[in-house]
């Protein structure tokens, strides 16, 4: 089965941007995954599907400050312009036959 | 609009059972599949189960097979979560998620918390 490996806090500043890591297992470089938004005490929130191709879908009322790339067996979400509500975790998400798998989550700090 | 709304959390002793629903709204049921995903305190998040759209296959967690049974009734929009053989490391937030087939899972719930003690 897959795993998803995030680093697990980033900082930026207001208005800047960042761009976060997940990184697939030996295997699995291929595979689509989905990030996930979860502010602090809410549900998380679907933000995009992104392909290996670098190819990315985001979900419905996600801005378009958020985008996603790859390269390899790396998938890679940057938030430009930086608000004070992106402080919040972000989690992938792939799934194969049989299974779905979560990264650890990376922790973002506004500041 | 897209809804997915959890009831049946609550406090339960160790070995206890609990059963958990999630009740859809806005999308055709019956033809996604859904998850449970589960969040225990401070940690991340842990797929828990899966069911395809007929309910005709179902996917657990190492976790949680054997103890776990996931279902639907897709003349109810419902989803359900019957949890047996409760333990401690049990005790999270407990989110329904609909599963867009090759993106993931597109919409989820606000939860609701389970917590094993005695």
């Amino acid at each position: 089965q897959p795993v998803l490996t995030q680093s697990s806090s980033a900082s930026a500043s207001l208005g800047s941007s960042v761009k976060f890591t997940c990184t697939l297992s030996s295997g699995h470089s291929d595979s689509i995954i989905a990030w996930h938004q979860q502010q602090p005490g809410k549900a998380p929130r679907y933000l995009m599907k992104l392909e290996s191709s670098g190819s990315y879908s985001r979900g419905s009322g996600v801005p378009d400050r958020f985008s996603g790339s790859s390269s390899g067996a790396d998938r890679y979400l940057t938030i430009s312009n930086l608000q004070s509500e992106d402080e919040a975790d972000y989690y992938c998400e792939t799934w194969d036959s049989n299974t779905r798998v979560f990264g650890g989550g990376t922790k973002l700090t506004v500041l | 609009e897209v809804q997915l709304l959890e009831s049946g959390g609550g406090l339960v002793q160790p070995g206890g059972s609990l059963r958990l629903s999630c009740a859809a709204s806005g999308f055709t049921f019956r033809t996604y599949g859904m998850s449970w995903v589960r969040q225990a305190p401070g940690k991340g998040l842990e797929w828990v189960s899966g069911i395809t759209g007929s309910g005709g296959v179902t996917y657990y967690a190492d976790s949680v097979k054997g103890r776990f049974t996931i279902s639907r009734d897709n003349s109810r929009n419902t989803l359900s979560l019957q949890m047996n053989s409760l333990r401690a490391e049990d005790t999270a937030v407990y989110y329904c998620a609909k599963i867009l087939s090759a993106a993931g899972s597109d919409y989820w719930g606000q939860g609701t918390l389970v917590t094993v003690s005695s």
